[in-house]
């Protein structure tokens, strides 16, 4: 059985700090690694994607990948109450396109 | 603007009743798919669909059909059978072969 973990949280971070989420995946075979972000009531948008070890910024985003230890990260630099929303972490497999989704974690960014 | 489609946003129905949601996309995209969420959960496939005229079964298809006549169209079918049918139903479409997916604005579908 593929799985995908996250701390449901909730993350609470004041405005201006680091917020960091974590995320671990169970089939080394994955090769691909996504974050969604979903306000409440609303669907997930992509905002980043990563398919190297190593770190991918984008703005005040960076998602770090580490294969070895199964392990994808989503760093938000100087939070701001607008990153208040559920973050989805999905993993890739080889069959079809699927992917598998974490349970999210919940951040709150409290001005 | 491209983009998927769901409608209706939000759906009410009487237990027992079959109910097809929509789902349609102008991005050119092969592959689309159904999820369900239920609240504080994740993302759960339903039914996906590579190609025209194929799909597979999800994680969680038993009480649920779906068809594939046309690129840009995906509708999923709620029959009477599915036990608890109450949630959030999301669609995505991906271009084939990449995991990239784009959701669609979903349908909350309570059934009493």
């Amino acid at each position: 059985q593929k799985e995908v973990e996250q701390n449901s949280g909730p993350l609470s971070v004041p405005e201006g700090a680091i917020a960091s989420l974590n995320c671990t995946y169970s089939d080394r075979g994955s090769q691909s690694f996504f974050w969604y972000r979903q306000y409440s009531g609303k669907s997930p948008e992509l905002i980043m994607s990563i398919y190297s070890n190593g770190d991918k910024e984008d703005g005040r985003f960076t998602a770090q990948l580490n294969k070895a230890s199964q392990y994808v990260s989503l760093l938000i630099r100087d939070s701001q109450p607008s990153d208040s929303a559920t973050y989805l972490c999905a993993v890739g497999y080889n069959q079809g396109g699927k992917l598998i989704f974490g349970q999210g974690t919940e951040l709150s960014v409290k001005p | 603007d491209g983009g998927i489609t769901q409608s209706p946003k939000y759906l009410f129905r009487k237990e027992g009743q079959n109910v097809t949601l929509s789902c349609e996309q102008n991005l050119n995209h092969d592959a689309m798919y159904w999820y369900r969420q239920d609240p504080g959960q994740g993302l759960r496939l339903i039914y996906y669909s590579q190609i025209v005229n194929d799909f597979q079964k999800g994680d969680i298809a038993e009480g649920y059909s779906v068809s594939r006549e046309k690129k840009e169209s995906f509708p999923l079918t709620v029959t009477s059978a599915q036990k608890n049918p109450t949630a959030f139903y999301l669609c995505a479409s991906s271009i084939k072969g990449d995991h990239e997916q784009y959701f669609g604005p979903g349908t909350r579908l309570t059934v009493t």
